[in-house]
């Protein structure tokens, strides 16, 4: 069975950094996009970009360009989103999603990492 | 960018009810690319229908998705339990930096 597993909640200040991760198992994760998805308290879902582990070809929605990173190690099937120096405004549940291999929809999501950015 | 509408914000129905969610694009969807997922409380949502019409593995055939122009509709036939929940309709063209989503469609107990 697919499986998208993300880290823990994390509680952090405003201008700290952070990386969270989400690690694939029972598929091809080198081969098939893994995207990120923002939902903010009691808000909808942002789009926010997508990786291609094989060779790290990433794309990011306009909304998310230069504000996040996404990256990938395919050794240990992990994608990651980083942050440099976190807002409050940052503070959302983060999900990370498989691309199906044909288009750009989500068939498998991960169960979400809670980020919450607060002084 | 395309925007999509959905409507109504909230729609409160009895189980057994046929419930009728609407998501408008504010310009064509390329190639009927459109995705529906539900989101029930504390959970990540799951896809239910791509490609306007196709059923995801595992969702059950009350629930359909079709299409007029740029109005897209997930229709669920018979609410069972499980259904109360959030949708939200996904449009995914032909380039990743695009994707948008609804605003969502809360489905609560009448």
């Amino acid at each position: 069975e697919v499986q998208l597993v993300q880290s823990g909640a994390e509680v952090k200040k405003p201008g700290e950094s952070l990386k969270i991760s989400c690690k694939g198992s029972a598929y091809s994760f080198t081969n098939s996009w893994i995207g990120w998805v923002r939902q903010m308290p009691e808000k909808g879902l942002e789009w926010m970009g997508v990786i291609y582990p094989d060779d790290s070809d990433t794309r990011y929605s306009p909304s998310f360009q230069g504000q996040v990173t996404i990256s990938a190690d395919k050794s240990i099937s992990t994608a990651y989103l980083q942050w440099s120096s976190l807002k409050a405004s940052d503070t959302a549940m983060y999900y990370c999603v498989r691309q199906d291999g044909s288009a750009w929809f989500s068939d498998y999501w991960g169960q979400g990492t809670l980020v919450t950015v607060s002084s | 960018e395309i925007v999509l509408t959905q409507s109504p914000g909230t729609l409160s129905l009895s189980p057994g009810e046929r419930a009728t969610l609407s998501c408008r694009a504010s310009q064509s969807v390329s190639g009927s690319q459109l995705a529906w997922y539900q989101q029930t409380p504390g959970q990540a949502p799951r896809l239910l229908i791509y490609g306007t019409s196709s059923r995801a593995t595992g969702i059950p055939n009350r629930f359909s998705g079709s299409a007029s122009g740029t109005d897209f509709t997930l229709t669920i036939s018979r609410l069972e339990p499980e259904d109360f929940a959030v949708y939200y309709c996904q449009q995914y063209g032909s380039s990743p930096r695009g994707l948008t989503f609804g605003g969502g469609t809360k489905v609560e107990i009448k």
